[in-house]
Formats: structure tokens, C-alpha cells, sequence
């Protein structure tokens, strides 16, 4: 069984505040490994996709680290603001399935 | 990024009628279309994948006669749940695949059967 893993499920920080979370998935037949940020009434929108072991990607006060070996993705948001309240969704794609398969997300409030 | 506009919203119907919903491809030709359904604090399952002009794949346990898919042009696919019970309550969310590495997310249906 396949299982792909978020933590914490939930978090309140303050504004200004810098947090993490977690994306644990299978570590055998890695082909890719996808974050998501889902406002609510919105469409998820794709933030990062990631194919290799040690990719570390960036977009503005969001990053995101990846490694395959132990099975496991970092997101990290700097100084955080209201307008990034939402769930993040990580997904990971095993290579001879093709398909995503979901983590449960991480709702992040952000407290101005 | 492209737009993938789900109706409706949201549904509420009542137990034994049947609800379609619909996403359509606003600005790109979805070859693929992925359709998707989660309960409440689980993670997105996938429930089927459909292509143009063909029959939808369904995963294992989704009832084809139960959830009828149908991708009959290149813009427009549609959900239907048919003789929907209680159980079947849930968010249904599609995504559509433009080429081979790019998709993107419908606005999702919550679907109430009362």
C-alpha cells in the first residue's frame, strides 16, 4: 500500500513568522513528487515539481527541499503573510503507475 | 496558467437522482481528464482517468455504472453520479492534462445527497 504522509495536518502561525512542514511518501520507484497550494473555493494550484534527489526549488518566500533516498519533502514559507492561508498538498507520482497520489494536506492560518 | 471551470460548485440532491458535473478546459485541449474525490480529512483519490473518445479507466473500487464518465470532445468532460445515496456525499474534483506533463485542477463539487 502506498501511502503518502502530512505533518503537521494543520498549523496557526503569526504573521512574520517562518514556518515548515512535511511530505513523506514510499522511497522505492520515485518518479516525482508535487506541491500544491489550495485556497479555499479555488483551484489548487501547482508550486513546485520535483525529480531529484537533493532539488531544492524557490518561488519568492516559498522553497521547497527533496530527498528521495530517505523518502521525504520540506516546504518552508518565509515570513509568513495572511494571503498564504490554505492547504498545502503534496503528491508523489511512483514511476510505473504514472498517477498522483495525494497526502492529506497541511491547512496553514496565518494570523495578522 | 490554464483554466479548468468546474460546475457546479457545489449540489445538494436527493437520495436516488442523479447529478452530473461538469468541467470544461477554458483555454486548452484536455486529452486527459482525471477525476478525483475526497472525504472528509482524507487525501484526493483518484477515481478515474478518462481520454478523449474512449471509455474512462476506473481505479479498483469505483463502480463504472455508478460514475459515469464522459470525455466526448477535447474541452468538455462530465461526472455523472447516478442514483446517488448518502454515501456517496463528497468533494469530486477534476483535473485536466494539457500534453503530456501539464494539468491543472478544476474548482471542485460538493456534492450533498440528502
Amino acid at each position: 500500500i502506498l501511502n503518502v504522509e502530512q505533518s503537521p495536518q494543520s498549523l496557526h502561525v503569526q504573521e512574520g513568522d517562518s514556518t515548515n512542514f512535511t511530505c513523506s511518501f514510499p522511497s522505492s520507484n520515485f518518479y516525482a513528487l508535487h506541491w500544491y497550494r489550495w485556497e479555499t473555493a479555488k483551484s489548487p494550484e501547482a508550486l513546485f515539481v520535483m525529480t531529484l534527489n537533493g532539488d531544492e526549488k524557490k518561488k519568492g518566500r516559498i522553497s521547497a527541499t527533496l530527498n528521495t533516498k530517505e523518502g521525504y519533502s520540506y516546504l518552508y514559507i518565509k515570513g509568513s503573510q495572511p494571503e498564504d492561508s490554505a492547504t498545502y498538498l503534496c503528491a508523489f507520482i511512483r514511476s510505473n503507475t504514472g498517477k498522483l497520489i495525494f497526502g492529506q494536506g497541511t491547512t496553514l492560518q496565518v494570523k495578522p | 496558467g490554464a483554466v479548468v471551470s468546474q460546475h457546479p460548485s457545489w449540489v445538494i440532491c436527493k437520495s436516488g437522482t442523479s447529478v452530473k458535473i461538469e468541467c470544461r478546459s477554458l483555454d486548452f485541449q484536455a486529452t486527459t481528464m482525471f477525476w478525483y474525490r475526497q472525504f472528509p480529512k482524507q487525501s484526493l483519490m483518484l477515481m478515474a482517468t478518462s481520454n478523449e473518445g474512449s471509455k474512462a479507466t476506473y481505479e479498483q473500487g469505483v463502480e463504472k455504472d455508478k460514475f459515469l464518465i464522459n470525455h466526448a470532445s477535447l474541452t468538455l468532460s462530465t461526472l455523472t453520479v447516478t442514483s446517488a445515496h448518502p454515501e456517496d456525499s463528497s468533494f469530486y474534483i477534476c483535473r485536466g492534462l494539457r500534453g503530456y506533463t501539464e494539468a491543472f485542477f478544476g474548482q471542485g463539487t460538493r456534492l450533498t445527497v440528502v
